[in-house]
């Protein structure tokens, strides 16, 4: 079993819809959750993170947090063709981040 | 100017040969770290340093080297390059805080091993 696993899609959503990401990972011990949003030939850059289990908001990402399932997720509302890209979940253990392997999202005009 | 930089940007080399990645960085992190990225794989950790004197082994470390020289400067080293090493190699950099550990990527090297 990977320690960090996502679904590699390609995800494919309408502009405007919700865009739902989902990340699993192995290690109870893990503290600090991120989400990063890469382009293609590009080098990722930070979303969010969350440490606390529930929902934390910006703009129009929104993480979740279920640290009982073991669960993360990243949720893009009124999702822009401008938000297609792959999305890397990563956990922090003992400093270092364990990476998914990504979900590659398309937003359709 | 950018905080992390990476030299070479595009690589292009034969087996056997030996080659050297550089990063620094500006924004005065102790962590530093060496990723690769393969399609359909995400980033892996090569080597990964918390200060100038403590280096450690990633996921796959094997037929890598690194060299810490400053706190700016993390280089990788391919001492005997295959083709399977061909990839895109990140560096990263960090800084500690209580449960934020973001890491900040330079912009990507693409090497080819022929």
């Amino acid at each position: 079993q990977k320690e960090v696993e996502q679904n590699s899609g390609p995800l494919s959503v309408p502009e405007g819809a919700i865009a739902s990401l989902n990340c699993t990972y192995s290690d109870r011990g893990s503290q600090s959750f991120f989400w990063y949003r890469q382009y293609s030939g590009k080098s990722p850059e930070l979303i969010m993170f969350i440490y606390s289990n529930g929902d934390k908001e910006d703009g129009r990402f929104t993480a979740q947090l279920n640290k009982a399932s073991q669960y993360v997720s990243l949720l893009i509302r009124d999702s822009q063709p401008s938000d297609s890209a792959t999305y890397l979940c990563a956990v922090n253990q003992g400093g270092k981040l364990i990476f998914g392997q990504g979900t590659e999202l398309s937003v359709k005009p | 100017d950018a905080d992390v930089t990476q030299t070479p940007r595009n690589r292009i080399t034969k087996t056997g040969k030996r080659i050297m990645l550089e990063c620094s960085q500006t924004k005065g992190h102790d962590r530093m770290y060496w990723y690769r990225q393969d399609p359909g794989l995400g980033l892996r950790l090569i080597y990964y340093s918390f200060d100038v004197k403590d280096i450690n082994k990633g996921e796959i470390s094997d037929g890598y080297s690194v060299s810490r020289q400053a706190q700016a400067k993390f280089s990788l080293s391919l001492e005997s390059a295959i083709p399977n090493q061909t990839a895109l190699y990140f560096c990263a950099t960090s800084d500690l805080g209580q449960y934020q550990e973001t890491q900040y990527f330079g912009p990507g090297t693409r090497l080819l091993v022929l």
